[in-house]
């Protein structure tokens, strides 16, 4: 079946602009996490939902990040006023158990 | 930010031999679990090993875990070039509202599996 796929794959935005980056979860996975991999690191968790609902966003970096899951499936990451800090992999997952999750291939942003 | 360290950071071995990449962690934890990330791609579940379990297999890989010294390894065996990537280990020490787990990566091991 499809796995968890992210749109767009590479943005380039300039430095102020907002972003919006887009997630896919697999069909029937109740739980998505978004994560921030900066070059060279492992992810760092940003927030979580179940369904429709933000349970965790604790790892937001500031207030300029925040995401949605209106409808319990796609999910956005929207970024406002980018910084060059934001320049990183974000990464989504999906999970239907407690344990494994499925990761996306990921949004490479380059913020100049 | 990271819970631990892999190490080496970096490995470099020829087609058909082992490699043991290690992972340190910092806080007591419900699960390890290892990824492995090729270039460009998204991470990719290996295995999980439950805190009280010490060893587990799956196929050539082989992964240990010491709660006491907060660590754990993963060794492939029979390398193949195929298996060149990064290497993650992630820890769930924090289980979030709802059940769902936080997962926190380590650094990161890249191998690299020469012919």
């Amino acid at each position: 079946g499809a796995g968890v796929s992210q749109s767009p794959r590479y943005k380039v935005a300039k430095r102020g602009q907002d972003v919006a980056l887009r997630c896919d979860p697999i069909s029937g996975h109740v739980s998505l996490f978004w994560y921030q991999q900066a070059l060279g690191q492992g992810p760092e968790f940003l927030t979580y939902f179940q369904n429709e609902a933000q349970l965790d966003k604790s790892g937001l970096p500031s207030d300029r990040f925040f995401a949605e899951r209106p409808e319990g499936s796609v999910s956005t990451l929207k970024i406002q006023r980018t910084q060059q800090e934001d320049s990183a992999v974000y990464l989504c997952a999906s999970s239907r158990t407690t344990y494994e999750q499925y990761f996306g291939p990921g949004t490479r942003l380059t913020v100049t | 930010s990271q819970q631990g360290e892999e190490d080496p950071q970096a490995l470099s071995i020829q087609e058909g031999e082992n490699a043991t990449m290690n992972c340190s962690y910092k806080t007591s934890i419900n699960n390890l679990q290892w990824y492995r990330q090729n270039s460009g791609r998204g991470l990719v579940h290996l295995i999980l090993i439950r805190s009280n379990e010490r060893e587990k297999h799956s196929g050539r890989l082989r992964v240990t875990l010491d709660t006491s010294k907060k660590s754990s390894s993963l060794l492939i065996t029979a390398s193949r070039a195929a298996d060149t990537a990064s290497y993650f280990c992630a820890t769930d020490a924090v289980i979030l509202t709802g059940g769902g787990n936080k997962l926190t990566f380590g650094t990161g091991t890249q191998l690299k599996v020469e012919l």
